[in-house]
């Protein structure tokens, strides 16, 4: 599995822009980047994914470097209920396919 | 979207008895779930892969024989953990997909504490 690397915690303002990074600098070429968060006390939840190209649905877009090597998850308007742990998980897709946490992004929103 | 239902949501038991926590895809078949515990302030850790049909395959350190997994259709997976000791405390998580997706759904998750 390609190794991880994400801010331990951040904070944003409710109903500004996020933008959370992830370096994966020894993601193979076939791997997809995933996204999930964790709301307190409930089980992850599957935020977006994506290959090379930038991807947007409605939680929020993925903007993913040229080489690869890093992403950022953008939420465009942080919410309360936006408050999460965000993990970024690079790997084959498929839903056959274990998912490996790393140590994730602890997301603070300041009301 | 796929929901994946977990009961129960709590239990407390006292040590040295067992406790079984149901895993069920609601709106979908899953041939493969997934196992996770999570200590508190830490990450899920996987504990296993649950086949339906066959023998679940457990993670490097994860006693098979201390937490038993059955897979007895393609819409239930269970966990029991056997003997449970206070470090057992935690919280359960399973995950299963619909074949043709991307992601995994994941349950609401069981918190077990063993008193």
């Amino acid at each position: 599995d390609a190794k991880t690397t994400q801010p331990n915690s951040m904070e944003s303002n409710e109903e500004e822009p996020v933008h959370l990074p992830c370096n994966h600098s020894t993601i193979s070429g076939t791997d997809y980047i995933h996204w999930y968060r964790q709301l307190p006390s409930q089980g992850p939840e599957y935020v977006i994914h994506g290959l090379t190209s930038n991807v947007n649905n409605r939680m929020a877009s993925l903007a993913i470097a040229e080489d690869r090597k890093s992403s950022t998850l953008i939420l465009h308007r942080a919410t309360l209920r936006d408050a999460a742990v965000y993990y970024c998980i690079p790997g084959n897709s498929g839903g056959y396919q274990k998912v490996t946490f790393g140590t994730g992004t602890k997301l603070q929103v300041i009301p | 979207g796929a929901v994946v239902s977990q009961h129960p949501s709590w239990v407390i038991c006292k040590s040295g008895t067992s406790v079984k926590i149901e895993c069920r895809s609601l709106d979908f078949q899953a041939t493969t779930m997934f196992w996770y515990r999570q200590f508190p302030k830490q990450s899920l850790m996987l504990m296993a892969t649950s086949n339906e049909g066959s023998k679940a395959t457990y993670e490097q350190g994860v006693e098979k024989d201390k937490f038993l997994i059955n897979h007895a259709s393609l819409t239930l997976s269970t966990l029991t953990v056997t003997s449970a000791h206070p470090e057992d405390s935690s919280f359960y998580i399973c995950s299963a997909s619909p074949t043709s997706a991307y992601e995994q759904y994941f349950g609401p998750g069981t918190r077990l504490t063993v008193t």
